[in-house]
């Protein structure tokens, strides 16, 4: 069965600093990986996924994750953080093969300080 | 272009009560998804629809809820007597075809459920 652990529930960090969030995840078929963002009150916006091809992907808002197989990991990284970087973070596997369902982590809330 | 829309955005029931939380899915989208995220849990994948057609529930509990998306008009997530446990937050997700590696689940801002 598929599972997704975001390590860490918060992460802070300074403005200007490295972001990093980390997710590991199990699947047993290959998996497609996403990361969201949710930002008080509103939906979950798609950050990045990986789906085939090149293991390193570059998202929106400067986000990028690579896909390790090898570590079955999907972390998130942005070289630079913002303040308006300050959300909570997601990171989900599709439950099938098809992608119509997905499942998440606890997901990590970001705070940056200035 | 508004988004997906869910409400109530707050819900308050009683124990025994029902519950129906509505989901209007993003313009010209034609496919709904509803996840639960219970306390300190990530969100689960309840059930996928299409208009009039239920295509996965392999996330239903399989008593008390249910789910339609009727040929005109929100989709309804229907909780029926209500219990503490089934305290969460419901999202619904919206795609224009069937979600896919390619196609993207566009999230509402979710309802949550309080059961006293």
């Amino acid at each position: 069965a598929q599972s997704v652990t975001q390590l860490g529930s918060h992460v802070s960090v300074s403005e200007g600093a490295l972001v990093l969030l980390r997710c590991n995840y199990s699947s047993s078929v290959p998996p497609y990986l996403f990361w969201y963002v949710q930002y008080p009150n509103q939906g979950l916006q798609l950050l990045l996924k990986y789906t085939t091809g090149a293991t390193l992907v570059k998202g929106i808002n400067g986000f990028e994750a690579e896909f390790k197989k090898s570590e079955t990991s999907f972390h998130l990284t942005k070289p630079s953080a913002h303040m308006s970087d300050a959300a909570e973070y997601f990171c989900a596997v599709s439950a099938n093969q098809a992608g119509t369902a997905l499942i998440f982590g606890k997901g990590t809330t970001l705070s940056v300080s200035s | 272009n508004a988004g997906v829309m869910q409400n109530p955005r707050h819900l308050v029931r009683r124990r025994g009560q029902e519950a129906r939380l509505r989901c209007s899915p993003m313009k010209g989208h034609s496919h709904v998804y509803w996840y639960r995220q219970l306390p300190e849990e990530g969100l689960k994948f309840m059930v996928y629809l299409q208009k009039e057609n239920i295509i996965d529930e392999s996330g239903m509990p399989k008593e008390r809820f249910s789910a339609e998306f009727p040929k005109e008009g929100p989709s309804i997530l229907r909780i029926q007597q209500v219990v503490r446990g089934d305290s969460a937050a419901y999202f619904c997700a919206s795609s224009p075809q069937a979600a896919s590696s390619y196609n993207e689940q566009f999230f509402g801002p979710g309802t949550r459920l309080t059961v006293l």
